[in-house]
């Protein structure tokens, strides 16, 4: 499968502890996104990569979040000291000119 | 600031009828996206818009864009159960191409 795959698809975690989610884009894109959707919303942009580069970061992006890209091959999207306001799901996109989804990471915050 | 509004937000309509949905957007945008998302599930690619008068067709699903009244149309022509789904319009902004998403529109066809 050369789509774009996110792990874990659920995750469900405690307040106030760490998770991190991995993203592996479709292999000759450049381009990396990370989104947010909550329940009957659209996603919303949280940060952007071009290659290794962190390049655009959305204010939603608060301290508690962290991502990276090393090398320029797959994410990883750290959030710290998780809030039940977290729980979404994210989305992670990859692109050369069009933009492709993986299939999300659902969290929920208890 | 981009901002993309979808309308209607819900549309339930029967097989076999025609209808359309509506994207504005308020700036420039370089490039206009359909996707279509199914409970619980990620976004799928519908079409790419790329300048003013592009039309694209897939199927029942035709999409249109017009730059100069910031207005992209998705209309689907004798609808199937099957097209029941959410659909969102994205324009993309700057070089990064990064998406701002309309709110949605839930799609019911009901037989």
């Amino acid at each position: 499968d050369t789509g774009v795959s996110q792990n874990p698809r659920h995750k469900i975690t405690k307040r106030g502890q760490n998770v991190t989610f991995r993203c592996d884009p479709i292999s000759e894109h450049n381009r990396l996104y990370w989104y947010r959707q909550t329940l009957g919303q659209g996603p919303e942009f949280l940060t952007y990569f071009q290659n290794e580069a962190q390049l655009e970061k959305s204010r939603l992006l608060s301290d508690r979040f962290s991502a990276e890209r090393p090398k320029g091959s797959f994410s990883t999207l750290e959030i710290q000291r998780t809030e039940q306001g977290d729980s979404a799901m994210y989305l992670c996109a990859s692109s050369f000119v069009e933009a492709f989804f993986g299939q999300g990471t659902r969290l929920t915050v208890v | 600031e981009l901002k993309v509004e979808q309308n209607p937000l819900f549309l339930s309509m029967q097989e076999g009828k025609n209808y359309t949905i509506y994207c504005n957007y308020s700036t420039t945008s370089d490039r206009l996206y359909w996707y279509r998302q199914d409970p619980g599930k990620s976004l799928e690619s519908l079409f790419v818009l790329l300048s003013n008068g592009a039309v694209k067709q897939e199927g029942r699903l035709m999409a249109s864009l017009d730059t100069k009244a910031r207005l992209s149309t998705l209309h689907i022509t004798a609808a199937v159960h099957d097209l029941s789904a959410t659909y969102f319009c994205a324009g993309a902004y700057n070089a990064g191409n990064m998406l701002t998403f309309g709110g949605g529109t839930r799609l019911m066809v009901k037989p």
